[in-house]
């Protein structure tokens, strides 16, 4: 079992340049969430879902956007990206204890 | 202030040695309790998870929670090198659809 698996790993854009990230899970969970990791301020939540074609605000959601269209896909949106969005992106997914991804790690110049 | 409080450290002790690690909070709400180990470059790895106060123990692994203090911690015995990664507490009441707040993460550096 994957578990959860994000794609890309890696990632390098321009400033003003669009992507997704993409969130997949294998365990039939309805909760699933979008961390951002920054040194010295820990796990950030962004957006989050409760169930297929459902997604709520976060902590720090702007700047991003997210759909839910399956059950076990979960996509981050960045419509025109900024250098304060250089992180590393993680998704989860479960109730309480959550499984996450590996990561993505985003540089924005 | 923050919700989660957990003092980042860094804490380094010699294989073998007991490490105790530690989170307070303010929210009386929060029911249920989760330990992750984080290595270098990976993503977060769930260790325990309590439900409301007591002990549990997994392995080398023990978690206490103490809801009149607000005070949860883990406890690592006979420390290995291979457990040095970071610690993140984080807890979750019982509805607001399970929603984790998290620590900042303690990192933990065990030395042979």
């Amino acid at each position: 079992n994957a578990g959860v698996t994000q794609t890309p790993k890696f990632r390098v854009l321009k400033t003003g340049q669009s992507m997704t990230l993409l969130c997949a899970q294998d365990m039939n969970h309805e909760y699933m969430y979008w961390y951002r990791q920054d040194p010295g301020m820990g796990l950030r939540l962004i957006h989050y879902s409760v169930g297929e074609g459902t997604t709520a605000k976060g902590e720090v959601p702007d700047g991003y956007n997210v759909s839910r269209l399956k059950k076990q896909n979960f996509l981050l949106g960045l419509e025109s990206a900024a250098p304060s969005q250089t992180s590393v992106y993680f998704c989860a997914a479960g109730s309480y204890g959550y499984t996450f991804g590996s990561g993505t790690r985003l540089t924005v110049v | 202030q923050k919700e989660v409080e957990q003092d980042p450290g860094p804490l380094s002790v010699p294989e073998g040695a007991i490490v105790s690690l530690n989170c307070t909070y303010s929210n009386s709400a929060f029911q249920y309790f989760m330990w992750y180990r984080q290595y270098s470059r990976k993503g977060p790895e769930l260790l325990m998870y309590t439900y409301s106060s007591g002990n549990k123990e997994d392995g080398r692994f023990t978690a206490q929670v103490d809801k009149s203090s607000k005070y949860i911690s883990l406890f690592i015995r006979d420390s290995q090198p291979s457990d040095s990664a970071t610690y993140l507490c984080a807890m979750s009441p019982n509805t607001n659809a399970g929603k984790s707040t998290f620590g900042d993460g303690t990192t933990l550096t065990v030395k042979p």
